[in-house]
């Protein structure tokens, strides 16, 4: 099995441009979730995908943030009108119904936001 | 309220010394799963052990071991004859559904000195 992949590896922009994070998750898995992940923290939820349909949004969800999973294959992450603040990790997941649900993590997206 | 708490922000060893990395859980829940992953300088999050609540079974791989007590709300893990390749942070996790998702540890950074 190949592993999750995420594109961009790293991506630099300026306050109040738009960006798109991609994530492919492994094959087969039909759950995919998204954490970000700030400087000396530990990833924290933001969504969570069961093939196509979003099941659950956490609050750090703006709504300069929206994800999607149009086809239950990758998933996009889209920030709006970037902010500084926005500037972390991102990492998504996959995971599969087998019994044991482990989540597993791709490399992630780096974002600054200058 | 879930929560994950790791009391160390960093430890330094030497290596061959064994070393032990705490975490402490918070959850209403009766049913629910504990994680470790690995984050190395390269910073994609490999995932080590899942263990569920209801099996308090310790669990040992290779150099890894892990002490659950639900007594005392640990998921306890160590690294017995430490290596310079285990240096990396740490996370323990927690979830309260087999597809939920994961609540994080703030981590604990392993450096392992030849």
């Amino acid at each position: 099995d190949t592993g999750v992949s995420q594109d961009p590896r790293h991506k630099i922009t300026k306050r109040g441009q738009n960006v798109t994070f991609r994530c492919d998750p492994i094959s087969e898995h039909n759950r995919l979730y998204w954490y970000r992940q700030t400087l000396g923290q530990g990833p924290e939820f933001l969504t969570y995908f069961q093939n196509e349909a979003q099941l659950e949004k956490s609050r750090l969800l703006s709504d300069r943030f929206s994800a999607e999973r149009p086809k239950g294959s990758f998933s996009t992450l889209e920030i709006q009108r970037t902010e500084q603040g926005d500037s972390a990790m991102y990492l998504c997941a996959s995971s599969k119904r087998d019994g044991t649900d482990t989540q597993y993590f791709g490399p992630g997206t780096r974002l600054t936001v200058l | 309220a879930q929560k994950v708490t790791q009391a160390q922000t960093e430890i330094s060893v030497v290596e061959k010394e064994d070393v032990t990395l705490d975490c402490v859980y918070e959850t209403r829940d009766t049913t629910y799963y504990l994680f470790w992953y690995k984050q190395p300088p390269s910073g994609e999050l490999v995932f080590l052990i899942r263990r569920n609540s209801f099996d308090e079974q310790n669990e040992i791989s290779g150099r890894y071991s892990w002490n659950f007590q639900k007594s005392t709300s640990s998921f306890n893990f160590t690294i017995t004859a430490s290596q310079v390749v285990d240096s990396a942070v740490y996370f323990c996790a927690l979830s309260e559904a087999p597809e939920g998702n994961l609540i994080f540890g703030k981590g604990t950074k392993l450096s392992v000195k030849p």
